[in-house]
């Protein structure tokens, strides 16, 4: 089973309108992190929001908010007032449990089109 | 964020000749770098993890003959892709890890694109 479901390859939205970008994940360990990076066309992968499996509260960094769902396994990226600098890929990863390794698990993506 | 730099953002090279990527950490210390590949309109991959001082861990289908990684300080870790052929052509990426009160957030270099003739 994939680790990180993206199940959005491509998404448009308009300029000034909030946008959820889905991602769903599937790991038994208790402890585990969730982020979010933004890969533009020049292909710098930029970190978003941090999500740890034991915080209460959603993660939120200025337009980006996490919508958690721990019951469903959910990690969805919720981008409020869109630009059209957001256009680009979105990855949704994650790092299961402590420990030195952090290895992240990526999804496929989902290809943001922010439109006028 | 914490900077991650690349070098060199691209290269071409001929089938046969060996190259060697850079990814150093700007303003922080990292004990582990990771290598990761990414082919057009796809994931990234994980290739390897590089911890300073030690040999590099590879994932499973990775040659460790063929991708060397050497992390001789705290801010410098260097892929050579041996013997490239155009199938190694691909977008290579690194990150740094920062542990962080648990958040261990990767920070990413700009890349580099390798392309093999």
């Amino acid at each position: 089973a994939q680790k990180i479901t993206q199940t959005q390859p491509g998404m448009f939205v308009q300029e000034k309108e909030a946008v959820t970008l889905d991602c769903t994940y599937d790991t038994s360990d208790q402890s585990y992190g969730l982020f979010w990076y933004k890969q533009p066309s020049s292909g710098e992968m930029i970190f978003l929001i941090y999500q740890g499996s034991y915080d209460e509260q959603n993660a939120t960094e200025g337009r980006y908010s996490l919508n958690f769902q721990k019951a469903r396994k959910s990690a969805n990226l919720v981008i409020s007032a869109s630009q059209l600098g957001d256009s680009a890929m979105y990855f949704c990863a994650m790092r299961e449990g402590p420990g030195t390794a952090s290895k992240l698990t990526f999804g496929t993506g989902t290809r943001l089109q922010v439109t006028l | 964020g914490a900077v991650v730099s690349q070098h060199p953002s691209w290269v071409i090279c001929k089938s046969g000749t060996s190259v060697k990527i850079e990814c150093r950490s700007l303003d922080f210390q990292a004990t582990t770098m990771f290598w990761y590949r990414q082919f057009p309109k796809q994931s990234l991959m994980l290739m390897a993890t590089s911890n300073e001082g030690s040999k590099a861990t590879y994932e499973q289908g990775v040659e460790k003959d063929k991708f060397l990684i050497n992390h001789a300080s705290l801010t410098l870790s260097t892929l050579t892709v041996t013997s490239a052929h155009p199938e190694d052509s691909s977008f290579y990426i690194c990150s740094a890890r920062i542990p962080s009160g648990g958040t261990d957030t990767q920070y990413f270099g700009p890349g580099t694109r390798l392309t093999v003739l």
